[in-house]
């Protein structure tokens, strides 16, 4: 079992807009604003869409942003694109191992 | 340009050893805590360890500690990876990954251990 809960699946249609959860506590998501989200398609390694919860690093679109709202960060998708189908994993700081925890991990389907 | 590749990836049985490399190359490597992140077939990822740009501070997952240890070599510019008591669960893809979660976040494309009777 993940440290951080993400649903398992979401989908949306070309142009639509979609947000992805991510809930952990206040010994990670909660206590501090070190989350990051990560795009994986099939086969490749993840790529950093999202750091220090609201942060973009060069790169990656301006579609992709992030929030934080007490122990649930989230990621939302404006504009939806079918390059966008992938698998999203958020990640945090935790001070429970004092290192880095994951999600499980979520897929979306662009229809 | 940043690289960073990993190798000593294989097949062993459980209860072997195996030790990973990661040679980077195109950025300061000792600016950088470095990290060890796995990914099981068709499954999430899972941090593993990190080591501090100094290599003064070390932190391991529980799933690993005590069997895993994490070093780096400033001279040759390479993060390893060093794996006792293999176990089928760490059966996995393990990526290296310079400065994790931060502005300078990369990734190599990863080395395939598995441990298999």
């Amino acid at each position: 079992q993940s440290a951080l809960t993400q649903p398992a699946s979401v989908s949306g249609s070309p142009g639509q807009s979609i947000t992805i959860s991510c809930t952990g506590t206040t010994s990670d998501v909660g206590g501090y604003d070190f989350v990051s989200w990560y795009q994986q398609h099939p086969g490749k390694a993840p790529k950093l869409m999202i750091y220090d919860v609201t942060n973009r690093p060069s790169g990656a679109s301006t579609r992709f942003s992030g929030s934080k709202s007490g122990n649930t960060a989230s990621l939302t998708i404006s504009g939806l694109q079918a390059e966008d189908e992938a698998t999203y994993y958020c990640s945090s700081y935790t001070s429970i191992t004092l290192a880095w925890v994951f999600g499980g991990g979520t897929d979306l389907t662009v229809l | 340009e940043v690289q960073l590749v990993e190798s000593g990836g294989g097949v062993v049985h459980p209860g072997g050893s195996l030790r990973l490399s990661c040679a980077a190359s195109g950025f300061t490597f000792d600016d950088y805590a470095m990290h060890w992140v796995r990914q099981a077939p068709g499954k999430g990822l899972e941090w593993v360890s990190l080591i501090s740009g100094e290599g003064d501070r070390i932190y391991y997952a529980d799933s690993v500690k005590g069997r895993f240890t994490i070093s780096r070599d400033k001279s040759r510019n390479s993060l390893y990876l060093q794996m006792n008591s293999l176990r089928t669960e760490d059966t996995a893809l393990y990526y290296c990954v310079k400065d994790l979660g931060g502005y300078d976040d990369f990734w190599g494309q990863g080395t395939l251990v598995t441990v298999s009777s």
